[in-house]
């Protein structure tokens, strides 16, 4: 079974850093681009980054580039987004999610996390 | 690109048929994907490729639509139906959704 958990999601002030987390299970990690996308209270989902199955490729939303870096480790099967310069608007859930291409990213994603909550406030 | 659902809100009772719409600001082929929430969950893949229906997804659910206009449809509702439906280009990064259908019971 496909499992995503997320974590690291807190409470932060605005300019602050945080690091997500995201391990992976019951497929294997390395074959697959991933992503992390998030969701703002009441919002829809905003597509955030992407990353391919071995960390050479990184695509970003325009509002996360210069501030956020997506990365994985394949040996711990898990995924990061380290987020700096965080704004209030940055503040959302943020759900880790699988592109289910082997090969090429499709775009789309087949599996997701539960989330884990970044709230950027002072 | 801008992805434009209609309606925001729909009211409908178990057993009816329903159709919701996206519209893309430009061009998208084929490339789109339909995705159910729930209240506290995350979104669950339902459509990919406009019209291919995921693995496990019940066959009421179809999709519909290339270039600028697309569908979902339910065949007929079930009361686990009920939810918020998104959605979502893969066109061209960055991959945008809709601002999302909130299906309701009348």
């Amino acid at each position: 079974e496909v499992q995503l958990v997320e974590s690291g999601g807190t409470l932060v002030q605005p300019g602050g850093s945080l690091t997500l987390s995201c391990a992976a299970s019951g497929f294997t990690f390395g074959d697959y681009w991933m992503n992390w996308v998030r969701q703002a209270p009441g919002e829809g989902p905003e597509w955030v980054a992407n990353i391919n199955q071995d960390g050479t490729e990184r695509h970003y939303v325009d509002s996360a580039k210069g501030r956020f870096t997506i990365s994985r480790d394949n040996a711990e099967n898990s995924l990061y987004l380290q987020m700096n310069r965080l704004k209030a608007e940055d503040t959302a859930l943020y759900y880790c999610a699988r592109d289910p291409s082997r090969g090429y990213s499709y775009g789309y994603e087949d599996y997701w996390g539960q989330g884990t909550l970044v709230t950027v406030s002072s | 690109i801008q992805m434009t659902q209609s309606p925001s809100t729909l009211s409908a009772s178990v057993g009816d048929r329903i159709t919701i719409t996206c519209r893309a600001s430009q061009t998208i082929s084929g490339w789109l994907a339909w995705y159910q929430q729930k209240a506290g969950k995350a979104p669950k893949l339902l459509i990919y490729e406009a019209s291919s229906l995921e693995s496990g997804v019940p066959s009421r659910f179809s999709g519909r639509g290339s270039g600028t206009e697309f569908t979902l449809a339910i065949s007929s509702l079930q009361p686990d139906d009920f939810a918020t439906y998104y959605c979502q280009q893969y066109k061209n990064s960055p991959y945008t959704f809709g601002q999302g259908t909130k299906l309701e019971t009348k």
